[in-house]
C-alpha cells in the first residue's frame, strides 16, 4: 500500500542554519504531496504542497520538489528561525477513484529544535 | 477563513464511559476523517465519511465508531473508553472533488482514567 517515510528526529539546528527534512513515499499512481506543520499545543496546518512531478511548493521560506524519479518530496530551509521549531509531517493524499476520496497518509513526524 | 472546529480542548474520562468527540466543518467538504496522534507512530486514520451517512474504515477503528447525520459534522464515540486510547484526536475535512489537502481542527487531548 501507499506509505510515508521521513527522517526521525528531534533536528537540532542553531538560528540561521540550513535546515533539510528527507521524505520518500511509496505510491500507486500519481499522489498530489504535502509537508503540514504543528506548533506546540494547536492543530496541523498546511506548509506547503505539490501535485505534480517536478512542481516545487513554497511557503515561508520552505521549499519542497515534487521529485518522481526518486519519490521524494524533502522539505528545505535556508535560513531557520527560533519561531520555526515545530513537528513537521510529509504526507501524500490517496486517491481513491471509485470514491473520490482523498485520504491523507502521514509520515511519523519530525521534531525540529532551533535554538538561538 | 476556513475552519474545522472540535468541540473540546481536553477532556477526562473513566474507563468503560462512552465518549463523544465532535468536529464541525463550515467549507462545505464532502470528506472528513478522524486521526488518533501518538508519539512515534504520526497520525493514523482511525474512520473517515466522503459523504453524509456514509462511513469506510481507517487503519485502526477498533473500539471507535462515527456518525455523519449532516454534511457539516462528523463525529467520534469510544463506546467503551480504555485507557490505551488515551491520544490525541484530530479532525479534518477536505474537497471530495479534487485531490487537494485537508484541513484540521485543533485537536482534543483525551485522557482515559
Amino acid at each position: 500500500g501507499n506509505s510515508v517515510t521521513q527522517m526521525e528526529g528531534p533536528v537540532t539546528l542553531s538560528e540561521e542554519a540550513f535546515l533539510t527534512i528527507n521524505c520518500t513515499y511509496t505510491a500507486t499512481g500519481y499522489p498530489s504531496l504535502f509537508w503540514y506543520v504543528q506548533y506546540p499545543g494547536e492543530g496541523l496546518q498546511l506548509l506547503l504542497k505539490a501535485t505534480k512531478a517536478d512542481d516545487k511548493g513554497s511557503n515561508k521560506g520552505f521549499e519542497a520538489t515534487y521529485r518522481k524519479e526518486t519519490t521524494s518530496f524533502h522539505l528545505e530551509k535556508g535560513s531557520v528561525q527560533v519561531s520555526d521549531s515545530a513537528v513537521y509531517f510529509c504526507a501524500l493524499s490517496e486517491m481513491n477513484y471509485g470514491g473520490a476520496t482523498n485520504k491523507l497518509i502521514f509520515g511519523t513526524g519530525t521534531l525540529l529544535a532551533v535554538q538561538p | 477563513d476556513v475552519k474545522v472546529t472540535q468541540s473540546s480542548r481536553y477532556l477526562v474520562k473513566r474507563t468503560g464511559e462512552k465518549v463523544f468527540l465532535e468536529c464541525v466543518q463550515d467549507m462545505d467538504h464532502e470528506n472528513m476523517f478522524w486521526y488518533r496522534q501518538d508519539p512515534g507512530l504520526g497520525l493514523r486514520l482511525i474512520y473517515f465519511s466522503y459523504d453524509v451517512k456514509m462511513k469506510e474504515k481507517g487503519d485502526i477503528p477498533e473500539g471507535y465508531s462515527v456518525s455523519r447525520e449532516k454534511k457539516e459534522r462528523f463525529s467520534l464515540i469510544l463506546e467503551s473508553a480504555s485507557t490505551n486510547q488515551t491520544s490525541m484526536y484530530l479532525c479534518a475535512s477536505s474537497n471530495g472533488r479534487r485531490r487537494t489537502e485537508a484541513f484540521f481542527g485543533q485537536g482534543t487531548r483525551l485522557t482515559v482514567v
